[in-house]
Order: structure tokens, then C-alpha cells, then sequence
């Protein structure tokens, strides 16, 4: 089945940086690639998603870019803020995950601290 | 906006007890899933459920159970609650397969 990693686990940056999260993915067939941003005693909320017929998507200050022939896919912070400080998720669909056709498989997390 | 609603943010069971987890949800989605959260695991799937009176094991079924009789409610059962259930559960869903996912805040369940 699909298998999602993502690095780093934990991020630190001074206010105003760059951050980059980044993930790969295992199942070629994967074709939806969602990120989640989690903020403490919340659930995670689905900030920006990206699927395979695009290379490329923005949102203000968020991009994600997705490279499928690595399998790898990327989340881009420009100008961090402190309120960017939380626990982020990627994920990817599978449609060839047996019965579980098109469930989210979760990378285990990246904590960005973002420093003022 | 999408609302998931957990009933409760906080519930700290004994061992052994049959614990009742609610979600609910206000889209009419077809998919309804949930996850338990542990620190360096990230979120796993316990079961999911694509219609009304339908479900399907996700990767770590064992302990729990589901029910879903209505379309916005999704229950899941601790048939008999262990220690090692003591987690943060979350609870989503989405309109259709392959679609984003909506989460409500959690629960957090302490077993002692």
C-alpha cells in the first residue's frame, strides 16, 4: 500500500523566513495530495491541496509543488508569521490501496516553530 | 463551512468500560472516518464508512468497533476500553472518495 514519509519532523525559523516541508510518496497511482495544518488542541484543517495534473499551486503564502516522476511533493512558507507555528500534515490518496480506494494516507508530521 | 462536532473534547474512562465516541456532521457527506493521533505516529485509521450502515476496517481495527445508522452521525466503540487507547481521536469527512477531509477538534480519551 501507500506509504507517505515527510521531513523534518520538527522545523525551527526566525519570523519573516522561508519554511519548507517535504514529502514522498511510495503508490505512482496517487493522485491528490492535501496538507494539513493542526494548531494545538484543534483538529487539522486543510490549508492548500495539489493534485497530479498540476506541478504547481499558490495561495498567498503557501505553495505546494509536486514533482510525480520522484514522487515528491513540497510545502512552501514565505514571510513567516508566528500564528504559522503548528503541527503540519501532508497526505496522499491512493486509489489502489485494495478496499480503501481513495482514503488519505498521513506523513507522520512536521512541529514548525516560528520565532519572533 | 463544514462542521464536524465531536461530543466531547475530554472523557477519561476505567479499563474494561464500552466507551461511546460521537461525531457529527452538518454537509450531508458520504464519507465519514476516524483516526486516532499519537505523538510520532501521526493519524491512523480506524475505520471508515462510505454510506449509511456501511463500513470498512482502516489499518488498526483491532478494539473498536463503529456504527453508523444516519448519515451525519458516525459512533465509534471501545468494546472494552484498554490503557492502551488512551489517545486523542479525531473524527472526518468528506463528500466523496478522493476528496479533502474535514476534521472536527478531537477527543481526548484517558483510560486508567
Amino acid at each position: 500500500g501507500e506509504n507517505v514519509e515527510q521531513h523534518p519532523s520538527t522545523l525551527s525559523v526566525q519570523e519573516g523566513d522561508s519554511a519548507v516541508i517535504k514529502c514522498t510518496y511510495s503508490d505512482s497511482a496517487s493522485n491528490y495530495f492535501p496538507w494539513y495544518k493542526q494548531e494545538l488542541g484543534k483538529g487539522p484543517q486543510l490549508i492548500i491541496d495539489i493534485r497530479s495534473n498540476v506541478g504547481e499551486k499558490k495561495d498567498q503564502r503557501i505553495a505546494v509543488t509536486l514533482n510525480k516522476t520522484a514522487k515528491h511533493f513540497s510545502l512552501h512558507i514565505t514571510e513567516t508569521q508566528p500564528e504559522d507555528s503548528a503541527v503540519y500534515f501532508c497526505a496522499a490518496s491512493s486509489m489502489n490501496y485494495g478496499g480503501s480506494q481513495g482514503n488519505l494516507i498521513f506523513g507522520k508530521g512536521t512541529k514548525l516553530s516560528v520565532k519572533p | 463551512d463544514v462542521k464536524v462536532t465531536q461530543s466531547s473534547r475530554y472523557l477519561v474512562k476505567r479499563t474494561g468500560e464500552k466507551v461511546f465516541l460521537e461525531c457529527v456532521q452538518d454537509m450531508d457527506h458520504e464519507n465519514m472516518f476516524w483516526y486516532r493521533q499519537d505523538p510520532g505516529l501521526g493519524l491512523r485509521l480506524i475505520y471508515f464508512s462510505y454510506d449509511v450502515k456501511m463500513k470498512e476496517k482502516g489499518d488498526i481495527p483491532e478494539g473498536y468497533s463503529v456504527s453508523r445508522e444516519k448519515k451525519e452521525r458516525f459512533s465509534l466503540i471501545l468494546e472494552s476500553a484498554s490503557t492502551n487507547q488512551t489517545s486523542m481521536y479525531l473524527c472526518a469527512s468528506s463528500s466523496h472518495r478522493g476528496q479533502p477531509q474535514h476534521f472536527g477538534d478531537g477527543t481526548r480519551l484517558s483510560i486508567l
